[in-house]
């Protein structure tokens, strides 16, 4: 089974402080991805990377940033918390490679962090 | 205009029903299908996925897709209260590793 982790289930920060999510992988897959959840406005993208060291913009990748030095873990990044940054943070991967059953775009979820920011 | 729309619920029904959970896509390249359950506070799994049109079973659920309407359609057989949670649909072009996903039906079912 694939297994993707992140680092809190729950997290408090302040405005302005810098915060880290971190997520790892154990199938090997190449592709990561970064979502928030928030109620109404369902997943939106906020960076992915297909590589290591490689990353792209979502969607809403404004006060975001994100690392990926290894090919099983995939940092994102918040610079200068704010309180519109309040949301659930999804983790997910999946291959670009193999097997095409189930399809290559499947994606599998960690079980989320949601960040309060006061 | 999202790619994939999904009407958000809540559709509240009784143990035993017969669920119907359905979208809609606009993009005519999408070939993948796939329907994610999400409990409360918990991350989405995958329940099932499909190519193309036509039908896909696994025990109690059923996945259909339907091209020519551009419709995608998830049924549940003999509801239980473990059922209720948010589901997800999403869509993909096949040859891209982001699939686009609906906001999600909010299923409730009671005893």
């Amino acid at each position: 089974d694939v297994k993707v982790t992140q680092s809190s289930r729950y997290l408090v920060k302040r405005t302005g402080e810098k915060v880290f999510l971190e997520c790892v992988q154990d199938m090997d897959h190449e592709n990561m991805f970064w979502y928030r959840q928030d109620p109404g406005l369902g997943l939106r993208l906020i960076y992915f990377s297909y590589d290591v060291k490689m990353k792209e913009k979502g969607d809403i990748p404004e006060g975001y940033s994100v690392s990926r030095e290894k090919k099983e873990r995939f940092s994102l990044i918040l610079e200068s918390a704010s309180t519109n940054q309040t949301s659930m943070y999804l983790c997910a991967s999946s291959q670009r490679g193999g097997t095409s059953d189930p399809p290559r775009e499947t994606q599998y979820f960690g079980p989320g962090t949601r960040l309060l920011v006061l | 205009q999202k790619e994939v729309e999904q009407d958000p619920g809540p559709l509240s029904v009784p143990e035993g029903a017969i669920v119907s959970l359905n979208c809609t896509y606009s993009n005519s390249a999408f070939q993948y299908f796939m329907w994610y359950r999400q409990y409360s506070r918990k991350g989405p799994e995958l329940l099932m996925y499909t190519y193309s049109s036509g039908n896909k079973e696994d025990g109690r659920f059923t996945a259909q897709v339907d091209k020519s309407s551009k419709y995608i359609s998830l049924f549940i057989r003999d509801s239980q209260p473990s059922d209720s949670a948010t589901y997800l649909c999403a869509a993909s072009r096949g040859g891209s590793y982001i699939p686009t996903f609906g906001r999600g039906t909010s299923l409730i079912v009671h005893p």
